[in-house]
């Protein structure tokens, strides 16, 4: 199993750029969220899913488009990308509510110039 | 709301000495409590967590954690501490449904 896996690894924008993050899970979990991370700041959630063709908005959602037409992913938009939008990105999956353990992706680096 | 609140936000200890990580969390019910870990340029990988039961939990690669009730820590302990264990780590909590609320992490450097 790959678990969770993310792409792309690194992308460099330039501000107004739109661009698409997918992540992708092999463990049939019924819940997926996105989170960034920033120094100081720990994860803050996104956007989340709680199965195909669920979304809701997490803690900092303003900016962020998501989509999970499919159950084993979950896209994270970026309609006009914005120098306070570069960070860390991480795809998480659970089985189910965020009480069980939540399975991380490797992150997407991100930075908007 | 839910918070976690890590106080340290750098610790330096020696090879072979001993560890704590502190977490403070703020939740009005039972609280479901995790520690998390990233090595550089890696995901996060669970180490340990709490629901219920036994106050003192194991975890992964010798850690585990003590769920204080009445001072509101699930503190992270180690007792000897080796070079690979250099990392950021995350104390988290569950804050209902479907969400996990992150401190800002500590981060590990040990010294050889």
């Amino acid at each position: 199993n790959a678990g969770v896996t993310q792409t792309p690894k690194f992308r460099v924008l330039k501000t107004g750029q739109s661009m698409t993050l997918l992540c992708a899970q092999d463990m049939n979990h019924e819940y997926m969220y996105w989170y960034r991370q920033d120094p100081g700041m720990g994860l803050r959630l996104i956007h989340y899913s709680v199965g195909e063709g669920t979304t809701a908005k997490g803690e900092v959602p303003d900016g962020y488009n998501v989509s999970r037409l499919k159950k084993q992913n979950f896209l994270l938009g970026l309609e006009s990308a914005a120098p306070s939008q570069t960070s860390v990105y991480f795809c998480a999956s659970s089985y189910q509510t965020g009480v069980e353990t939540q399975y991380f992706g490797p992150g997407t680096r991100l930075l908007v110039l | 709301a839910q918070s976690v609140t890590q106080p340290d936000i750098h610790i330096t200890v020696s090879e072979g000495a001993s560890l704590e990580l502190r977490c403070n969390y703020s939740y009005g019910a039972t609280p479901y409590l995790f520690w998390y870990v990233q090595s550089p340029g890696q995901g996060l990988q669970l180490l340990l967590k709490y629901f219920s039961g036994d106050t003192l939990v194991q975890g992964i690669k010798g850690f585990e954690a003590e769920f204080k009730r009445s001072q509101s820590s699930f503190n992270l302990r180690k007792p000897s501490v080796h070079w690979s264990d250099a990392a950021e780590y995350f104390c988290a909590v569950g804050a209902g449904g479907n969400k996990l609320v992150f401190g800002a992490g500590t981060i590990l450097r040990v010294k050889s």
